[in-house]
């Protein structure tokens, strides 16, 4: 079984806190995913990575940034985390670009 | 700007009833066409997909349909269980395999 683990499944932070969010597969997969997901939004792309050290910006990457230094670790950074940001996170993974995706549990995050 | 609009917003059915849930879409370079399900507290599982060169896909109780000259797709849960009460989210993909979701259904059964 594909797991995908999030090192938090919950967080509260202080604005203009840095966050750092971590996401783990154990599949050896190419590609991981960083989403987040609010009411009535449903789930919206940060960011990407189809290799080590290769990253696309999504849907909404501004106020984040990512790093893949390995290729079973992706993280999202908030540099300077804002109330606007609280949200659910999601991380993703899947084996090439055209295969189902493989979602973490979330981590919840609450900027005061 | 949401490119995959998903309604009904929730819905309660029976059990035993049928549940639908419509999805619309804009970018004709769309190709591939997942529903996930998402149960409280966890992440998003693919439950089927449907590329457009077919219309409809069955899997056990779960149908998609598919009109690509309307740009529409639909998830129909047949026989619904209380087991099926999540949130489902229809989305889409072109060949930059990034996936536009709708904003979710969250359906609930009642026993």
């Amino acid at each position: 079984d594909v797991k995908v683990t999030q090192s938090s499944r919950y967080l509260v932070k202080r604005t203009g806190e840095k966050v750092f969010l971590e996401c783990v597969q154990d599949m050896d997969h190419e590609n991981m995913f960083w989403y987040r997901q609010d009411p009535g939004l449903g789930l919206r792309l940060i960011y990407f990575s189809y290799d080590v050290k290769m990253k696309e910006k999504g849907d909404i990457p501004e106020g984040y940034s990512v790093s893949r230094e390995k290729k079973e670790r992706f993280s999202l950074i908030l540099e300077s985390a804002s109330t606007n940001q609280t949200s659910m996170y999601l991380c993703a993974s899947s084996r090439t670009g055209l295969d189902e995706q493989y979602f973490g549990p979330g981590t919840r995050l609450t900027v005061t | 700007q949401q490119q995959v609009k998903q309604s009904p917003q929730s819905l309660i059915v029976q059990k035993g009833g049928i549940s639908i849930i419509n999805c619309a879409y804009e970018n004709t370079a769309f190709d591939y066409f997942p529903w996930y399900q998402q149960f409280p507290g966890k992440g998003p599982a693919l439950l089927i997909a449907i590329r457009p060169d077919v219309s409809e896909k069955k899997e056990g109780r779960f149908t998609i349909s598919f009109n690509k000259s309307a740009k529409q797709f639909s998830l129909h849960i047949m026989d619904s269980q209380p087991g099926d009460s999540a949130t489902y989210f229809c989305a889409a993909s072109g060949n930059d395999y990034k996936l536009s979701f709708g904003a979710g259904t969250t359906v609930t059964v009642r026993a």
